[in-house]
């Protein structure tokens, strides 16, 4: 099955304790996102990649980290998690030429 | 700046009815697609429907059909016979293209649709 997953799906962490989120897709998709969305503001996104080892920042980078280091994995790291990075993240996957992006289930983090 | 707006924060509409949720966007590009994604309250984004800005007819899927007007930037999403599952969050976003092949989602804050029995 087609898809794209994201681990883990639910996360309550400290402020300050590093996390990972992983995200991987078998679609063979060139491009990955990550976006987080907040009440009133729908969904924006923190980075991109077009391709492994090709990454960018997007409209809310700040706070984040990515890595492409194969197609199918675009893990999202917060180094330092603070309080406002309490938000509900996508991750989603397309070919670049390629109309839908495809998103995965959610991960809900909250950070005390 | 390119930016998408949802006016309608909620809607209700009464089973089996007709509802429309607007979306007007802003951009100067010649070239975009205009996406509706419906988000349920478990969480996951579902993509209904898509819209090129070239295509001269409006996209139909099922019971979801796109009135677009590109004259007025305006991408309505049209749902028919609604159904109590089309309860959710629904979210209008336009994709905008950029040199080097890099394409971005754009999303409006969303309209949380109440299909009342």
């Amino acid at each position: 099955e087609a898809q794209v997953t994201q681990n883990p799906r639910y996360l309550i962490t400290v402020t300050g304790k590093k996390l990972t989120v992983t995200c991987s897709q078998n679609m063979n998709h060139e491009y990955m996102s990550w976006y987080r969305q907040d009440p009133g503001l729908g969904l924006r996104q923190i980075y991109y990649s077009m391709n492994v080892e090709v990454t960018d920042k997007g409209d809310v980078p700040e706070g984040y980290k990515v890595s492409r280091k194969e197609k199918r994995n675009f893990p999202l790291i917060l180094e330092s998690p603070s309080p406002n990075q309490t938000s509900l993240y996508f991750c989603a996957s397309s070919f670049e030429k390629r109309e839908t992006q495809y998103f995965g289930p959610g991960t809900r983090l909250l950070v005390l | 700046a390119q930016k998408i707006t949802q006016t309608q924060p909620g809607m209700f509409v009464q089973e089996k009815e007709a509802v429309t949720l607007d979306c007007t966007y802003d951009t100067s590009d010649q070239s975009y697609g205009l996406f509706w994604y419906k988000q349920p309250s478990s969480g996951e984004m579902i993509f209904l429907i898509y819209q090129g800005s070239y295509d001269e007819q409006n996209a139909t899927e099922g019971r979801y059909s796109l009135n677009f007007q590109k004259a007025r930037k305006s991408a309505n999403l049209v749902i028919s016979a609604s159904q109590l599952g089309d309860s959710a969050m629904y979210f209008c976003a336009i994709r905008l293209m950029f040199s080097g092949g890099y394409n971005k989602l754009i999303f409006g804050a969303g309209t949380r649709l109440a299909v009342h029995p």
